[in-house]
């Protein structure tokens, strides 16, 4: 069955980074779409970013962009997320998400996540 | 962009009970919407795409509809495993990717 497991949550000072690692099992991983969103307490989904099927199209939300990175390494499995300049907003959970697309491109949706991987910054 | 919110942000039902979720969006969509489920400390899980197309393995007792602004996810009878948080998300075709706020459901 389809499975994603993330790692590499922790807590870090302001301005700090991270790195966030997706693993998943149970499908062609190479033929999907991978995104990351992120929860803070007591708050709303967030999407932070996908990336396309060979890396070659990335989208990141606003409040992201210029600080994190995502990336993928389809030989190895594995989905990753670079968090710079970390900010005390940015504390939340993170969730690895796959991708699905509407037929006719009418919109995209996330059909399976993992549990998440809680990242806290603070000084 | 568009932004969603949801109604009520807490309900209270009992098993068997009918219920109701509304998501609102900030101006017309001409796509779809999605709804999920939250359990504390689980993965999300997806519950209905398209707005209206159950995901598979799915219970049918979830159901969607809805258009233009108004969109609405029903439970058509509660089963103490639906105690959780529903959240819509709006399926933009470019970023941003928005959900709405989240419904709490607790046990009466």
């Amino acid at each position: 069955q389809v499975q994603l497991v993330e790692s590499g949550g922790g807590l870090v000072k302001p301005g700090g980074s991270l790195r966030l690692s997706c693993t998943p099992s149970g499908f062609s991983f190479s033929d999907y779409y991978m995104s990351w969103i992120r929860q803070a307490p007591g708050k709303a989904l967030e999407w932070v970013a996908y990336i396309s099927f060979s890396g070659n199209t990335i989208y990141y939300a606003d409040s992201v962009k210029g600080r994190f990175t995502i990336s993928r390494d389809n030989a190895l499995n594995s989905v990753s997320l670079q968090l710079n300049s970390l900010r005390v907003e940015d504390t939340a959970v993170y969730h690895c998400a796959r991708l699905r697309g509407m037929p006719g491109g009418d919109g995209y949706y996330f059909d399976y996540w993992g549990q998440g991987t809680l990242v806290t910054v603070s000084s | 962009d568009i932004q969603l919110t949801q109604s009520p942000s807490f309900l209270s039902a009992s098993v068997g009970d009918r219920v109701t979720i509304s998501c609102r969006a900030s101006q017309v969509i001409s796509s779809y919407v999605a709804w999920y489920q939250q359990k504390p400390g689980k993965a999300p899980k997806l519950l209905i795409y398209g707005t209206s197309t159950l995901q598979s393995g799915v219970p049918s007792r979830f159901s969607g509809s809805g258009s233009g602004t108004e969109f609405t996810l029903t439970i058509s009878s509660l089963q103490p495993e639906d105690f959780a948080t529903y959240s819509c998300q709006h399926l933009s075709t470019y970023p941003p990717i928005t959900f709405g706020p989240g419904t709490k459901v607790d046990i009466k």
